[in-house]
């Protein structure tokens, strides 16, 4: 089975700064992988998605991700926050037919400072 | 308008009780899912319906139940609600004819099960 981890609960990060979120994921086969984010309040919105090809995808919001096939990882990064991207950001990866069935990480809660 | 509704939004129940959650979209999209969100674990799968006539369990399926109305609705019941169901639980819809793999989130329903 598939499964996702979040090592990091909770990242500070002052704004104008860069941030990177980090995703390990374990699947048997090439995974669709997908990054969501919360915002408080709110349902979850695709901010990106790799399934095959360039392993560098690009985003909404001016966010970035890479794919590394040797470290089973997928870590996000944007290289300057706004006060806007605090929220909580999950990553998951799809199974099944077309990576419909999602396994999500725990989240990473990201607050901005000033 | 919002392509995912969920209701109630916010529902409070006693233990042992029937409670029901609904959910609706407008997007024409004919598979819907169901998870559950507590702090920590992300989003975990309790039901999925790749259409009316098709359902399956999720990880975490026990203590739940869920009807397919119409390609548009997609109900889940707790037939006898415990605290250990609070929680905030997410709809979500996507189109198996699509190339994007996407799932669409509803705003969510925040349970507390007394």
């Amino acid at each position: 089975a598939q499964s996702v981890t979040q090592p990091d609960i909770h990242i500070t990060v002052s704004e104008g700064a860069s941030l990177e979120l980090r995703c390990n994921y374990s699947y048997g086969a090439t995974p669709y992988l997908f990054w969501y984010v919360q915002s408080p309040g709110q349902g979850l919105q695709l901010l990106l998605k790799y399934f095959s090809g360039d392993t560098l995808v690009q985003g909404i919001k001016g966010f970035e991700a890479e794919f590394k096939r040797s470290q089973s990882s997928f870590n996000l990064r944007k290289p300057s926050v706004h006060w806007s991207d605090a929220a909580e950001y999950f990553c998951a990866v799809g199974a099944g037919a077309a990576g419909n069935k999602l396994t999500f990480g725990g989240g990473t809660r990201v607050l901005v400072k000033p | 308008d919002a392509d995912v509704t969920q209701t109630p939004r916010n529902r409070i129940t006693k233990t042992g009780k029937r409670i029901m959650l609904e959910c609706s979209q407008t997007k024409g999209h004919d598979r819907m899912y169901w998870y559950r969100q507590d702090p920590g674990l992300g989003l975990r799968l309790i039901y999925y319906s790749f259409d009316v006539k098709d359902i399956n369990k999720g990880e975490i399926s026990d203590g739940y139940s869920v009807s397919r109305q119409a390609q548009a609705k997609f109900s889940l019941s707790l037939e006898s609600a415990i605290p250990n169901q609070t929680a905030l639980y997410f709809c979500a819809t996507s189109d198996s004819a699509g190339v994007t793999y996407e799932q669409f989130f509803g705003p969510g329903t925040r349970l507390t099960v007394l």
